[in-house]
């Protein structure tokens, strides 16, 4: 089952610059999107979301984009800061359950 | 700030055994979710719970599982006979009943592991 993807496993950023991580999704029946921030032995912490009927939606350092004709969003973070580095998993929502992808471990260089 | 909290963190069990894994969701929330992750997977949907009643489930949520949320505050997952595939970090989930609200808050897993 590989309805929501995350192809990038590992993204290193440099304190300050912009982060961008990437997630495609293959089932067009999803109509929410989520991006989760998880640190080891804790739950996913949510950070933001996007309905389908937006294109972008940003909160604070946060915002993330939604290309729903290539089935594709993004997650940019903006300045990063040391305190990000994590696991990013996004997520999709079609009715009640959450889809997740296989995350994406961000490391930012100080 | 509210949160869902989870006991044990971590649990051990022989193979056969049943276990129960407890949570608590956020007070106002009504909607309710059991996920897993299994090592070095993704986290996976296993089951959502809403108005006393299985809402959805997924086809690892077979018979050996059940839920329940026998008061107003606690939500529970039991396994009946556990197996060695069953090791995995739970997460209980809870969401706000509010319409167009789909924001899923996670409490910080328990982990499981059957010997």
């Amino acid at each position: 089952d590989q309805q929501v993807k995350q192809n990038s496993p590992s993204l290193s950023v440099q304190e300050g610059r912009i982060s961008i991580l990437n997630c495609d999704y293959t089932n067009s029946m999803f109509d929410y999107f989520l991006w989760y921030k998880k640190y080891p032995a804790e739950g996913p912490t949510f950070l933001i979301s996007i309905s389908s009927i937006k294109d972008k939606n940003e909160d604070g350092r946060f915002t993330v984009f939604l290309n729903k004709s290539a089935k594709h969003l993004s997650l940019h973070i903006v300045p990063s800061q040391p305190g990000d580095s994590a696991v990013y998993f996004c997520a999709a929502s079609g009715y009640e359950k959450l889809t997740f992808g296989t995350g994406t471990r961000l490391t930012i260089i100080p | 700030e509210p949160e869902v909290t989870q006991t044990p963190s971590h649990q051990v069990t022989q193979m056969g055994q049943e276990v129960i894994l407890r949570c608590v969701p956020i007070s106002n929330h009504l909607y309710f979710y059991w996920y897993r992750q299994i090592l070095g997977q993704k986290v996976e949907f296993l089951v959502s719970f809403y108005n006393n009643e299985i809402s959805e489930k997924s086809e690892i949520f077979d018979d050996q599982f059940s839920v329940e949320r026998p008061d107003g505050s606690n939500f529970t997952l039991k396994i009946r006979s556990t197996k060695l595939e069953d090791s995995a970090m739970y997460f209980c989930a809870s969401r706000d009943p509010g319409q167009d609200i789909y924001e899923q808050y996670f409490g910080p897993g328990t982990r499981l592991t059957v010997t």
